[in-house]
């Protein structure tokens, strides 16, 4: 059984049309995370999550937004797509404490037209 | 701040064979863990092995097995008997240990594997 699910797996937006990307778990678990992966590059962290507690990475362009509702629930806000966000965002989520690991999702791959 | 490296953007290994990905790490942290994720096309990111800085002795699970090289900043995963299955893209990745969540991922090695 899936656990954490991304959708949708494939998305198609507009130059500068705000898009919502979104993510949800049945792990319980209080840590999600979003990553954008570029073709042949590292997984880089946008935010997370810690419960309710929003952490922004620094070098996160303001372009980008997030939003968690509940446990359960993350979405991925781009309010102008440009050319240059088209990527895979990969979710994943863990639980915080010693030792754990992290789950991802199938990924959205973002295409910008 | 903490980097990783893998220098090996591709590698390819002949089914049965052994295989040896390379990964470099930076930090001035003393306690920190290090994680290998296998990607495979078109399917989600998983977990094949963690390492726990502060443990000597290097991780197994079945087929896959690190040489944790601590005082090199050294993380190699070594994948005995190779089968189809394994072809992937593999990620190095560190997360320090205490009051943070953040997983640095290396920019990845893609794994074929030939019958």
């Amino acid at each position: 059984d899936a656990m954490v699910i991304q959708n949708p797996r494939y998305q198609v937006t507009q130059f500068g049309k705000p898009v919502t990307l979104s993510c949800s778990q049945t792990l319980n678990h209080n840590v999600m995370y979003w990553y954008q992966q570029k073709s042949s590059q590292a997984p880089k962290l946008l935010f997370h999550y810690y419960d309710k507690d929003f952490n922004n990475e620094a070098d996160t362009p303001d372009n980008f937004q997030s939003r968690r509702p509940n446990t359960s629930f993350c979405f991925l806000d781009i309010r102008s797509p440009g050319l240059g966000d088209a990527a895979m965002y990969l979710c994943a989520t863990s639980s915080r404490g010693m030792n754990t690991e992290a789950f991802f999702g199938q990924g959205t791959r973002l295409t910008v037209v | 701040a903490q980097t990783v490296t893998q220098s090996q953007p591709e590698m390819s290994v002949q089914e049965a064979e052994t295989v040896t990905l390379s990964c470099t790490y930076d930090t001035s942290e003393s306690d920190y863990y290090l994680f290998w994720y296998k990607q495979p096309p078109s399917r989600q990111m998983i977990l094949v092995i963690r390492q726990e800085a502060y443990k000597q002795q290097n991780a197994t699970e079945n087929r896959f097995s690190v040489n944790f090289q601590k005082a090199a900043k050294s993380f190699s995963l070594k994948i005995s008997d190779s089968q189809l299955g394994d072809a992937a893209m593999y990620f190095c990745a560190y997360r320090k240990i205490q009051n943070t969540d953040k997983l640095i991922f290396g920019t990845g090695t893609r794994l074929q594997v030939f019958p």
